[in-house]
């Protein structure tokens, strides 16, 4: 079952204007990724931020996460047409075996209008 | 650094042929692989993780005799869709963490699209 939940499903926005997608889960964590997909294509990662982090900025990336309401939000700030693809939340739970388990959220689909 | 391929980006294939796909870690060790299955539109689900010399842990209702995974190497981890059915139609994604400076971060194959007729 999905760890994760965004909203917005889709997302569309005209170049230079802030992006903000938010995700939710329901158990604890170690840490938070955000992803990248590009239509058809495998998923870059943007940003690790970690349970015991409040926020953290990447260039034009900022991501807050808030563990007491499980929730952590990606703003893109200036947004550019190459922006458009869609963005994943990843929760990561430590497995019975010690391994990391990422748990992908639903996804924003995020489209710049130039 | 911290390169993964897949091979073949794209594969067509008849109902109940077998299709193996290949990812492998370019430049690190990878002792852990996870295998991911993403339809259209919607989100990863993680199939399975195997680590280098053991059997794959599965997870939920993901059938491993239909989904064979070998981790023979430190570099190189394969997934066998056996018998494939067109409801095995997906885009099936590999990620790899492992070696000194990748231990505790996972880097994504590129996927492959598979598309059983």
């Amino acid at each position: 079952s999905q760890q994760g939940e965004e909203d917005p499903q889709a997302l569309s926005i005209q170049e230079g204007e802030n992006a903000t997608m938010n995700c939710s889960y329901k158990t604890s964590i170690n840490n938070l990724q955000w992803y990248r997909q590009n239509s058809g294509r495998g998923l870059v990662h943007l940003i690790l931020i970690r349970s015991n982090e409040r926020e953290k900025h990447s260039g034009r990336l900022r991501v807050t996460l808030d563990t007491s309401k499980k929730s952590s939000s990606l703003l893109i700030t200036a947004s550019r047409a190459a922006d458009t693809a869609s963005y994943f939340c990843a929760t990561v739970l430590i497995s019975n075996f010690g391994n990391e388990k990422l748990t992908f959220g639903t996804g924003t689909r995020l489209t710049i209008i130039p | 650094g911290a390169v993964v391929s897949q091979h073949p980006s794209r594969v067509i294939c008849k109902s109940g042929t077998s299709v193996k796909i290949e990812c492998r870690s370019l430049d690190f060790q990878a002792t852990t692989m996870f295998w991911y299955r993403q339809f259209p539109k919607q989100s990863l689900m993680l199939m399975a993780t195997s680590n280098e010399g053991s059997k794959a842990t599965y997870e939920q209702g993901v059938e491993k005799d239909k989904f064979l995974i070998n981790h023979a190497s430190l570099t190189l981890s394969t997934l066998t869709v056996t018998s494939a059915h067109p409801e095995d139609s997906s885009f099936y994604i590999c990620s790899a963490r492992g070696g000194e400076t990748h231990y505790n971060e996972q880097f994504f194959g590129p996927g492959t699209r598979l598309t059983v007729l």
